[in-house]
């Protein structure tokens, strides 16, 4: 199946440094979810978005649709320790077969030193 | 509380064996979801269900069968066909509401090893 391309793949910061990070797809989502894993947990729902160029806000963790509809970002401000974690993007592509389907992006590391 | 369960967290089997993954909810979601994940992966979809008594296969479910005989309860059984079984396996729910169909709640997961 489609996968979203999703990057960077790994990220390493100091504690303060804020944090940027992308999917983009080649064709048009209809939906934008970001996700986060903790080491050998099930992943979390952070963000989810539903219209293009819709920005939403989470505590600090900000998200965006793109306006072409094929990439979505996420970023982090002020990262902390326990931001550590794998984030994942996901999408229902428009024109799907499958309702409720979602496509999900490779991941990206966060590795966040003191 | 509401949730997703899924159990055992770890589970071990010898090769060969036929292995049931347990994933329950109490959400009322209609959809359920089991995913696979090998370290340094993403999530790849092995087979879902919209509706009680019906499923569809996802991108890799050679080797793997499920059942949805309740709405709270999808199990998945990893048979003795699947030649790499061992990886973390990832149950998930989603209400498909108009608003919020795609956002999929996921359960602790289960690490499964076959020796």
């Amino acid at each position: 199946g489609q996968q979203l391309n999703q990057s960077p793949q790994s990220m390493f910061i100091q504690e303060g440094e804020d944090v940027s990070m992308n999917c983009t797809s080649s064709s048009i989502f209809n939906t934008w979810l970001w996700y986060k894993q903790d080491p050998g947990e099930g992943p979390v729902l952070l963000i989810a978005l539903y219209k293009a160029g819709e920005l939403t806000s989470n505590g600090r963790l900000t998200a965006q649709f793109g306006i072409t509809r094929k990439d979505s970002f996420l970023n982090i401000s002020a990262s902390i320790p326990s931001d550590v974690g794998i984030y994942f993007c996901a999408g229902q592509e428009l024109g799907g077969t499958s309702y409720g389907k979602l496509t999900f992006g490779q991941g990206t590391i966060l590795t966040v030193h003191p | 509380d509401g949730g997703i369960t899924q159990s055992p967290k770890y589970l071990f089997r010898k090769e060969g064996q036929n292995v049931t993954l347990s994933c329950e909810q109490n959400l009322n979601h209609d959809a359920m979801y089991w995913y696979r994940q090998d370290p340094g992966q993403g999530l790849r979809l092995i087979y879902y269900s919209q509706i009680v008594n019906d499923f569809q296969k996802g991108d890799i479910a050679e080797g793997y069968s499920v059942s949805r005989e309740k709405k709270e309860s999808f199990p998945l059984t990893v048979t003795s066909a699947q030649k790499n079984p061992t990886a973390f396996y990832l149950c998930a729910s989603s209400a498909l509401t108009s608003t919020r169909t795609y956002e999929q709640y996921f359960g602790p997961g289960t690490r499964l090893t076959v020796t």
